[in-house]
């Protein structure tokens, strides 16, 4: 199993950027690394996703080194409405044995953005 | 439907009470899953469908667990004789495809919240 390492909580400011790095060192060949937003009262939602190097879309960056062995995602210019708990996923699939796609969610980091 | 459904939003029930949360996933989206949270915590993987099988039941709880899908779209899960360690938010999530870039890309809907009492 691919299983994930978080910090429980980072504070941060509005306009700073802010990096939260999770540790998936069991990472297989085949598994993409998926990050997710949960606000209070709903559920996570996607945010972006990587295989290596870097991503960026319009909300967030993603940086994967060679060895996939971490990743971070980076938010820039946090504002208070970014203020949530993200998640790290990192698929665990059994392709060859057709079985299922227990996709483990880590503990998440709850991010919270002062003014 | 535009997103995913889950119905009841919020249920109440008497320990011992058998419940049935329900969930519509986004048409066309093969890939199906429960998770539960409990308050403050992380999400518990329960179980994934790929069509209406269900490779992976390991993550249900206990046997009074079960889940269902017919169809390739409509699942229920059911929770017998309910105790109070039940109680949390049950959330589904599909997606388009099992396998592949697209398969961690999980869509959530709202979430069903139990509280046995």
């Amino acid at each position: 199993l691919a299983k994930t390492t978080q910090p429980i909580s980072m504070d941060s400011y509005e306009g700073q950027e802010v990096n939260i790095t999770c540790s998936h060192n069991n990472i297989a060949t085949n598994d993409y690394i998926t990050w997710y937003q949960q606000f209070p009262s709903q559920g996570p939602r996607f945010i972006i996703q990587g295989y290596k190097t870097k991503v960026t879309n319009e909300v967030a960056s993603l940086f994967i080194p060679a060895d996939r062995k971490s990743s971070t995602l980076s938010l820039p210019r946090v504002s208070l409405s970014d203020t949530a708990v993200y998640y790290c996923l990192v698929g665990d699939r059994h392709i060859l044995t057709g079985g299922g796609n227990k996709l483990t969610f880590g503990t998440g980091t709850q991010l919270k953005v002062e003014l | 439907g535009a997103g995913v459904s889950q119905s009841p939003s919020n249920k109440v029930t008497e320990k011992g009470k058998d419940v049935e949360l329900r969930c519509d996933p986004i048409s066309g989206h093969t890939a199906l899953y429960w998770y539960r949270q409990s308050l403050g915590q992380g999400l518990e993987f329960l179980i994934y469908f790929q069509g209406n099988s269900a490779p992976d039941k390991s993550g249900l709880p206990s046997d009074r667990f079960s889940a269902e899908r017919t169809g390739g779209s409509v699942s229920t899960l059911t929770i017998q004789r309910t105790q109070q360690e039940d109680s949390a938010v049950y959330l589904c999530a599909s997606s388009l495809a099992s396998i592949g870039s697209g398969a961690n890309v999980l869509t959530f809907g709202a979430g069903s919240r139990l509280t046995v009492l």
